[in-house]
C-alpha cells in the first residue's frame, strides 16, 4: 500500500499568515486529494491536485485561498493562505493506489490558528 | 449527487457485543461504497469498500457490511465489540469508476467500546 509522509503534523499559526503542508508518497500515484476536517465534523474535498496543470476546486474553495502545487507524480502542497480561526482544521492529503483502487490517507496536519 | 446519511454520531455497546453502524446512501449512478475508520490521533484507515461485487464485503478487523440496493443502506457490523474498536468510523460514496471519483463523506460515528 501507498506510504504518505505528511508535514507538518501540527501548527499553531497567527491569524493572517499562511502555512504550506507537504505531501510525499513513497510511488508514483496519478490521482492526489486534498481534504479538510473541522472540529466534530466530516471530510469535505477541497480540491484534486492535477500534475502538470492546475488543481480542480470543490465548491466553497477558491485558489487563492488554497493554492495547490502538484509538481510531480509523487509531491503536492496545499497552502492556507491569510489564515483565520475559521482555518482550524485537520488537512489530509489522499491518493489513489492505481493497483487497487484504494484512496490513502495521510496522517494529516492539525492546524490550529489564533 | 451523491450523498451518504450515518445515523447516530454516537454509538456505545458493550465489550462482546454487537456492533451495527448505520450508514444510507444517495446516488444517481451505481455506487462505490466505503467505510474508514479513524482512530484517535491518526490518520483514516480504509477497513472496506464495496464496488458492485459480492454485497457482504468482508473488512479487515473481523467488519463487514452489507450492500442493500432495496434499502440504499451498506450498514457496518462487527459480531463483538473489542475495547480496541473505539475509534470514528466513516461512511463515503463514490459515483461509478471506483475510488477515483472524490469521496462523498457522511459526518461520521464514534465508537465506544465499554468494559
Amino acid at each position: 500500500s501507498a506510504v504518505i509522509s505528511q508535514k507538518p503534523s501540527r501548527d499553531i499559526c497567527q491569524r493572517g499568515t499562511s502555512l504550506t503542508i507537504q505531501c510525499q508518497v513513497d510511488s508514483q500515484v496519478t490521482m492526489m486529494f486534498w481534504y479538510r476536517q473541522q472540529p466534530g465534523q466530516s471530510l469535505t474535498l477541497i480540491a484534486t491536485a492535477n500534475q502538470g496543470s492546475e488543481a480542480t476546486y470543490e465548491s466553497g474553495f477558491v485558489i487563492d485561498k488554497f493554492p495547490i502545487s502538484r509538481p510531480n507524480l509523487t509531491f503536492s502542497t496545499l497552502t492556507v493562505s491569510n489564515m483565520s480561526p475559521e482555518d482550524s482544521s485537520i488537512y489530509l492529503c489522499s491518493v489513489v493506489e492505481a493497483a487497487n483502487e484504494k484512496l490513502f490517507f495521510g496522517s494529516g496536519t492539525q492546524l490550529s490558528v489564533l | 449527487a451523491q450523498s451518504v446519511t450515518q445515523l447516530g454520531s454516537h454509538v456505545s455497546v458493550s465489550e462482546g457485543a454487537l456492533v451495527l453502524l448505520r450508514c444510507n446512501y444517495s446516488s444517481s449512478v451505481p455506487p462505490y461504497l466505503f467505510w474508514y475508520v479513524q482512530y484517535p490521533n491518526q490518520g483514516l484507515q480504509l477497513l472496506l469498500k464495496y464496488t458492485s461485487a459480492a454485497t457482504l464485503v468482508k473488512g479487515i478487523n473481523g467488519f463487514e457490511a452489507e450492500f442493500k440496493k432495496s434499502e440504499t443502506s451498506f450498514h457496518l457490523t462487527k459480531p463483538s465489540a473489542h475495547m480496541s474498536d473505539a475509534a470514528e468510523y466513516f461512511c463515503a460514496v463514490s459515483g461509478y469508476g471506483g475510488a477515483t471519483n472524490k469521496l462523498i463523506f457522511g459526518t461520521g460515528t464514534l465508537l465506544a467500546v465499554q468494559p
